[in-house]
């Protein structure tokens, strides 16, 4: 069955980085597209970056864009979020998510539980 | 950018009551190319993960109630759940895909009256 374990969350202080990490089972993880998806807390879902099965086509939004990077890597069955220059309202729980098929614009059909990122002094 | 919005922001009603939950996109979701409208509605409980109930604004995920129901096209859709139960609350949010920049509505809480 398709399984999507996050982990790297944590506590870190404005201005810091952290390395969110997605690991994939159940599935041919290199053919589909993924995404990360954030909710910070008691609010809603925030879409955050997205990235081809290949690794060629990679989209953020304009809220993370030049401070994260998303990444996967195929052999690992591993998706990747390096977030940099943390602030405040970076503070969420992460979601990683898949794309319901091999196409490029699909609905999410499988999430992981989540990893809480709290930023911080 | 799409933007999403919803109404009402919460609604509580009776066991067994009719829920009707709308979506607005602010441009159409549905693609000329094949008449498929890029619009899908999530369920979500305390504490747990979303999960996908319907895709292409009216298709039923595998597994999902037959008392949820989506309609709807272009810009203006809906989620109707016909006879509200108890494992029914949650909240609830539309999701647009047409644009790989994704985004969700703001969502809707359901509750028991």
């Amino acid at each position: 069955q398709v399984q999507l374990v996050e982990s790297g969350g944590g506590l870190v202080r404005p201005g810091g980085s952290l390395r969110l990490s997605c690991t994939a089972s159940g599935f041919t993880f290199s053919d589909y597209y993924m995404s990360w998806i954030r909710q910070a807390p008691g609010k809603g879902l925030e879409w955050v970056s997205y990235i081809r099965g290949s690794g060629s086509n990679i989209y953020y939004a304009d809220s993370v864009k030049g401070r994260f990077t998303i990444s996967r890597d195929n052999a690992k069955n591993s998706l990747y979020l390096q977030m940099n220059s943390l602030r405040a309202e970076d503070t969420a729980v992460y979601y990683c998510a898949r794309g319901e098929s091999e196409a490029a614009q699909q609905p999410f059909d499988f999430w992981g539980q989540g990893t809480l990122v709290t930023v911080s002094s | 950018d799409i933007v999403l919005t919803q109404s009402p922001d919460s609604l509580a009603l009776s066991l067994g009551e009719r829920a009707t939950i709308n979506c607005k996109s602010s441009r159409s979701v549905l693609s000329t190319s094949n008449n498929k409208n890029y619009l899908a509605w999530y369920q979500q409980k305390p504490g747990q993960p979303p999960k996908l109930l319907i895709s292409w604004a009216s298709t039923r995920e595998s597994g999902v109630p037959d008392r949820f129901s989506g309609s709807g096209s272009g810009t203006d859709f809906a989620l109707t759940i016909s006879s509200l139960q108890a494992e029914d609350v949650a909240v609830y949010y539309c999701q647009q895909y047409y644009s790989v920049l994704f985004s969700f509505g703001p969502g809707t809480k359901v509750e028991i009256k």
